[in-house]
């Protein structure tokens, strides 16, 4: 069963911030939400991850609800290299817990 | 600097010819994966090797194995490709800490080795 759901395609102009939504609404306690990119002919990227409280480092920010069920991912000032597919992902951060891979948002940033 | 190195990026094999795919790792980390991506898929993992211990996903078919003859490498074998076996092949690796606790739990991916079979 998928853990999570996201729009499957988004576009966003370049230069403005790119609003990525994701839906978790059966996600457990000890389960992280992570976010990974793939490029277009490109291994996924580690973006971010989170457990409740708001995340930000050099490549994006990571907003996560009160109630935990859905988080946004933010990239501030899109460019062209941005474009990607985005996978967001939950995941217990013990033990040999894997990486589930959803069909992510397809984000086409445009000129 | 490349950390997680595959090699070749395309490889090309014939039906039925045993193929192997090739994985390397500057990282020092003690997890390796094997994920598989189809066309406008997403990666599933085949399986992983936290040390030299193998583990393989339950619907992995027979017809992949994989060997691990240090921490830095990590092989996939396809026994007998099939054309359905055509496909991007991704290696991973994680740093998972001491007690099971994984401090971060990232994945650092390759770029990748893509199978076309004849």
């Amino acid at each position: 069963d998928a853990k999570t759901t996201q729009p499957p395609s988004m576009d966003c102009a370049e230069g403005r911030a790119a609003n990525l939504p994701c839906n978790h609404s059966t996600i457990s306690g000890n389960e992280y939400v992570y976010w990974y990119r793939q490029i277009h002919s490109q291994g996924p990227q580690y973006i971010i991850h989170g457990l409740k409280n708001n995340e930000t480092n050099e490549m994006a920010s990571l907003i996560i609800t009160e109630d935990r069920k859905s988080s946004t991912l933010i990239l501030p000032h899109a460019t062209l290299r941005d474009t990607a597919v985005y996978y967001c992902i939950v995941r217990a951060n013990f033990g040999n817990e894997k990486l589930t891979f959803g069909t992510g948002t397809r984000l086409t940033i445009i000129p | 600097d490349a950390m997680v190195i595959q090699n070749p990026r395309y490889q090309v094999t014939q039906f039925g010819k045993p193929v192997t795919l090739s994985c390397s790792q500057t990282l020092n980390h003690n997890v390796m994966y094997w994920y598989q991506q189809k066309s406008s898929q997403a990666p599933k993992l085949l399986f992983h090797y936290y040390d030299k211990d193998f583990n393989n996903e339950a619907d992995t078919p027979d017809n992949f194995q994989s060997r691990r003859p240090n921490t830095s490498f990590c092989f996939l074998d396809i026994r007998s490709p099939g054309l359905g076996d055509a496909a991007m092949y991704l290696c991973a690796t994680s740093d998972m800490g001491a007690g099971g606790q994984i401090a971060k739990n990232i994945q650092y991916f390759g770029a990748g080795t893509r199978l076309s079979v004849l």
